[in-house]
């Protein structure tokens, strides 16, 4: 059974440009949350999919934006990257509505913008 | 004030040493509690869960949440170098409105020494 899976694992942009990262649920699981994890911070929520449905998002600028497709695989598209938006990018998946909170992480993308 | 206090460390100690990592939180909705072990490059995964005050044992990790003081704690006991990583806290409200709120401590970096 195939956990979470992200690409690509690295990634290197300057200012400016735009990205866009991809995520896989594990199995069984329809709901696609991303997080921002900066050095030596905790996982900041960007916000979640659910039913191919931006359902909440935390406070991240509208260059963040993002998209689930019917087989429940997200994307993550961050535009006009600045500096500051280096940082491993976690994709997480969970189980239907009332569990939410156990987050099963891929094991991210790093991004380097220069 | 951050939600979600946690000390970063490093903490340091020596092989089969008990380890105690703590949080303290602000938001009273909180209601479960979970513990995320993070290796290096890789991303968080679920250590510990807990819905209610008290104790949860786990092998060797103990997971304590104290609501009345908002505090919780992951105790390791019998230390091992494969438990050198990053701890983070996490805590969630109840599922409400099809979303539940996931808040992450930075983590705190530990450092078994055979």
């Amino acid at each position: 059974d195939a956990g979470v899976t992200q690409s690509p694992t690295h990634l290197i942009k300057t200012r400016g440009q735009q990205v866009t990262l991809r995520c896989s649920p594990k199995s069984g699981h329809d709901t696609v949350s991303w997080y921002q994890q900066a050095l030596g911070q905790g996982p900041q929520f960007i916000f979640q999919y659910y039913e191919e449905e931006e359902r909440q998002r935390g406070n991240f600028p509208d260059r963040f934006s993002g998209h689930q497709f019917p087989n429940y695989s997200s994307e993550l598209n961050v535009n006009a990257l600045l500096l500051g938006d280096s940082a491993l990018y976690l994709c997480a998946s969970s189980y239907p509505q009332g569990d939410n909170e156990k987050l099963f992480f891929g094991s991210g993308t790093q991004l380097s913008v220069l | 004030q951050k939600e979600v206090e946690q000390d970063p460390g490093p903490l340091s100690v020596p092989e089969g040493a008990i380890v105690s990592l703590n949080c303290t939180y602000s938001n009273s909705a909180f209601q479960y509690f979970m513990w995320y072990r993070q290796y290096s490059r890789k991303g968080p995964e679920l250590l510990m869960y807990t819905y209610s005050s008290g104790n949860k044992e786990d092998g060797r990790f103990t997971a304590q949440v104290d609501k009345s003081s908002k505090y919780i704690s992951l105790f390791i006991r019998d230390s091992q170098p494969s438990d050198s990583a990053t701890y983070l806290c996490a805590m969630s409200t109840p599922y409400s409105g099809g979303y539940q709120k996931v808040t992450f401590g930075t983590g705190t970096k530990l450092q078994v020494i055979p």
